[in-house]
């Protein structure tokens, strides 16, 4: 199946520092991908949709001016956590589906982030 | 939006039997019902994904069954083995994705 790989593995950082988490489709392009977030024992939570050359689509009560998307190619969507609190301290988790197909989603190995 | 509900939130069974889990979703437009294995601290890996215009769908000791009138569809595994323990997601789209998933469920298998 199709690759998609998450940078960084994990990340700790000081609270009221921004964080950047990249998201690339190592084999095929990909014009949507999307970001999820999954707290301890929990579901994941769909936080946006991101789309190649155009903004990103977020989910009802999450903060757009927080967590910053950019989809500038076809391989490529980074999350940023801005100002990160220790609350925003969780698993995120994007995926990506095939340029050609209408299904199946691939998802990336996910960025433990812990605030402190 | 869609709203996809999952049952039992934990799920233990001994090697050999059968485990099922079942989910019901909202949206009577979505059309796409996907499972997902997720083990500890790892990404989500599908395991088998049924259309809307199939009513079920079998791969080896994993199926899957949609009953689109009543919205809900299940997860059917057959000869449970240890390494099958894991949390399974089911989720539901309207397609193309995104998806929506369920709350999850643990399931284990004791040898």
């Amino acid at each position: 199946g199709a690759v998609v790989s998450q940078h960084p593995s994990w990340v700790i950082c000081k609270s009221g520092t921004s964080v950047k988490i990249e998201c690339r489709s190592l084999d095929f392009q990909a014009t949507t991908m999307f970001w999820y977030r999954q707290f301890p024992k929990q579901s994941l939570m769909l936080m946006a949709t991101s789309n190649e050359g155009s903004k990103a689509t977020y989910e009802q009560g999450v903060e757009k001016d927080k967590f910053l998307i950019n989809h500038a190619s076809l391989t490529l969507s980074t999350l940023t956590v801005t100002s990160a609190h220790p609350e925003d301290s969780s698993f995120y988790i994007c995926s990506a589906r095939l340029r050609a197909s209408n299904t199946e989603a691939f998802f990336g190995q996910g960025t433990r982030l812990t605030v402190v | 939006g869609e709203n996809v509900e999952q049952h039992p939130s934990t799920l233990s069974v001994q090697e050999g039997d059968s485990a099922v889990i079942k989910c019901t979703y909202s949206d009577s437009a979505s059309n796409y019902f996907p499972w997902y294995k997720q083990e500890l601290g790892k990404r989500p890996q599908l395991i088998i994904d049924i259309r809307s215009n199939v009513g079920e769908k079998k791969d080896q000791r994993i199926a899957v069954t949609l009953n689109k009138t009543a919205k809900h569809f299940s997860l059917h595994i057959t000869e449970t083995q240890p390494e099958d323990s894991a949390v399974y997601f089911c989720a539901a789209s309207i397609q193309p994705p995104p998806m929506r998933f369920g709350a999850g469920t643990r399931l284990t298998v004791k040898p």
